[in-house]
């Protein structure tokens, strides 16, 4: 089963410039969620979607990131302008949500990230 | 507003010195916490979910139990292979990990 697939891997752009992330959840899984991490700290939910819906975007900074997540599968992330402040990994996870199933405990499963750096 | 705290924040260990990991929240109490693994340039991988106080859960080398206030993340035996840093978060509301530790196992 293919996993959470996220590109770029890499994106290094100049301050003020435009950046766009794309996400792939896990087929089927309707709840997804962009976090941003900073070197050495824990990962920080940005928002979430339930299908196409974005339930909880209380910490988007909406002045300049925005997010969509057309048909309730793949999803975008973007900033513009981006500031030096963005450099960070921008993390793409996926769940099935409470309830899925028998097997399912709730669990995010994570894309690999894309390290964003601004010049 | 609540906290996750993780601790220690980082840990060095001789292979096969067995540790633990401690994550709490700083207001209300524990109501199920998720574990996660993560490997430098990769993105979290999940390890255990604990639903209540007193469950605890095994894979492997590591050990996750539960109580009302904290989670312990017991590594026994370690190998250089669970060099990591480990992450929790409960499992609802912002689903806000927790800075990690970060633990390097030597041979």
């Amino acid at each position: 089963e293919a996993g959470v697939v996220q590109s770029p891997r890499y994106k290094i752009i100049e301050k003020k410039q435009p950046v766009a992330f794309w996400c792939n959840p896990i087929s089927g899984h309707n709840t997804l969620y962009w976090y941003l991490q900073n070197l050495g700290q824990g990962p920080e939910l940005l928002i979430r979607y339930e299908n196409e819906e974005a339930v909880d975007d209380s910490q988007l900074p909406k002045d300049r990131f925005s997010a969509e997540r057309l048909k309730g599968v793949d999803s975008t992330l973007k900033i513009q302008p981006a500031e030096l402040g963005d450099s960070a990994v921008y993390l793409c996870a996926s769940s099935l949500g409470w309830g899925g199933g028998p097997a399912n405990t709730g669990e995010l499963f994570f894309g690999e990230g894309s390290r964003l750096t601004v010049l | 507003e609540d906290q996750v705290t993780q601790s220690p924040e980082a840990l060095r260990l001789q292979e096969g010195e067995s540790s633990s990991l401690n994550c709490s929240y700083t207001v209300s109490g524990l109501r199920g916490l998720f574990w996660y693994r993560q490997d430098p340039g990769k993105g979290p991988e999940f390890l255990f979910t604990l639903y209540s106080a007193g469950e605890e859960k095994e894979k492997e080398r590591l050990k996750a139990t539960l109580t009302k206030k904290e989670s312990f993340l017991h590594i026994t035996a370690p190998k250089p292979e669970d060099s990591a840093t480990y992450l929790c978060a409960p499992p609802w509301g912002k689903l806000q990990f927790g800075a990690g530790t970060q633990v390097v196992v030597t041979p």
